[in-house]
This record gives structure tokens, sequence and C-alpha cells, in this order.
């Protein structure tokens, strides 16, 4: 059964780094895959956030890509976010999800297809 | 970057209804579009990938159909666990989600 679990603060101070953990089980980083994030604010819609490959390879959103850093521990079957420069308007809940691929008609198509809960995390002074 | 607009936010309508929720993206996409539940206090459900294949489980009272920039979801007859809010996303270039599209009972 796969599952995701995210963890670090609820609560954060302006200006500082957020670091987020995901740990998951049921499918391994080593040879395949990838694991990303998302956010939500209150009441708002869901935001991408950053995605690891199983190779090391890297993506981020173009809005945050300066604050934000994705690695993976594929012994502990982690894969942590961090992002600098915490400010108010991140406070979210935070889902770190499980990548797929499908292929259809001959080509491969992505999604993310299982998710954590989520981690509230609320910045304020 | 690719951006993703949903119309309407909003819908209000009732067990038994046909509900269309359409997704546009900025530019070209091709098929790389995929759907998202959400309920109240949950985590998303993948519903839709590749603008058209159902996700395994998934009541196939859901389908989806675009390509290109223009993209629907159907639910043929809404029934009470139905009541959501969905998203769309891109997969084209990294990922995007829309503004989400809330269904509310009429």
């Amino acid at each position: 059964q796969i599952s995701l679990k995210e963890s670090g603060p609820t609560l954060v101070k302006p200006t500082q780094t957020l670091t987020l953990t995901c740990t998951f089980s049921g499918f391994s980083l080593s040879t395949i895959g990838s694991v990303g994030w998302i956010r939500q604010p209150p009441g708002k819609a869901l935001e991408w956030l950053a995605l690891i490959y199983w190779d090391d390879d890297k993506r981020y959103t173009p809005s945050l890509k300066s604050r934000l850093t994705i690695t993976k521990d594929t012994s502990k079957n982690q894969v942590v976010l961090t992002m600098t420069n915490m400010d108010p308007v991140d406070t979210a809940t935070y889902f770190c999800a499980r990548g797929a691929q499908q292929q259809v008609a001959g080509w491969w198509y992505n999604y993310m297809d299982v998710w954590g809960k989520g981690t509230t995390v609320t910045v304020s002074s | 970057d690719i951006q993703m607009t949903q119309s309407p936010s909003s819908l209000s309508a009732s067990v038994g209804d046909r509900v269309n929720i359409t997704c546009r993206a900025s530019q070209s996409i091709r098929s790389n579009l995929n759907w998202y539940q959400q309920k109240l206090g949950e985590t998303p459900k993948v519903l839709i990938y590749a603008a058209s294949s159902l996700q395994s489980g998934v009541p196939s009272r859901f389908s989806g159909s675009g390509s290109g920039t223009d993209f629907t979801l159907t639910i043929s007859s809404l029934q009470p666990e139905d009541f959501a809010t969905y998203y769309c996303q891109q997969s084209f270039s990294i990922f995007t989600f829309g503004g989400g599209t809330k269904v509310e009972m009429k």
C-alpha cells in the first residue's frame, strides 16, 4: 500500500526558512518515479511547487524557484522541501504526492496519483 | 509559464444533473491535462489523466474531453458524493493547476 506523510513545523516566523519532510512507503525513488510538493492557502486553490525525479532531476514553479530547494534521501524514503524567507502569504497546507506516469496511445503522461494528508504551516510573528 | 483558467468558478446543481466544467490553457498543452476532485477537508484525488483517461476506481459518470487549449470535465449524472471542488492541472510543462470549480447543491 502506497502512502505519504508530511511533517514539519506548524508555525514559522517571517523571514525564517521552512523545512518540510515527506516520508513515503510502498514505493521507492531509487530507480523510477517522482515525488512533488503542492500547497493550498486557506480557502484557495492548489499551487504546485516542486518535483524531484528518481535520477535527482528537479523542477520548480518559476515564481518561487529562487526560494525553493527539493532533495531526496532514497535510503530513508524521504523527500525534503525547503522554502526560504517565509512570509505570512505562505501560510498554507502543504501536500506531498507521488508522481505517476501512464502511456496512452504511445505518449507518456504525468499526474499525481497518491497524496499525503497535508501539513498546515502558519507564518506569523 | 502556462496559465490554466477554469470556468465557472462555482456552480449550483441538483442530484442527477449533467455538469460540465471547462478549463482553458494559455498555450497548447496537447492532451497533457489532468482533473482532480477535492472534497472539503480532504486530499485531492485524481479523476482523469491525459485529458480523457479515467483513473482506476473512478466511476464512469466522470469523463474528460478536449485537446490543445480547451478541455471539459463532465459528470453525466451528479451524485451526492460529487459535491466538491474540481481542479484541472496541466503537465505539459512541469505542472500548473487551475483556480478550481466548486460544485454546490442547488
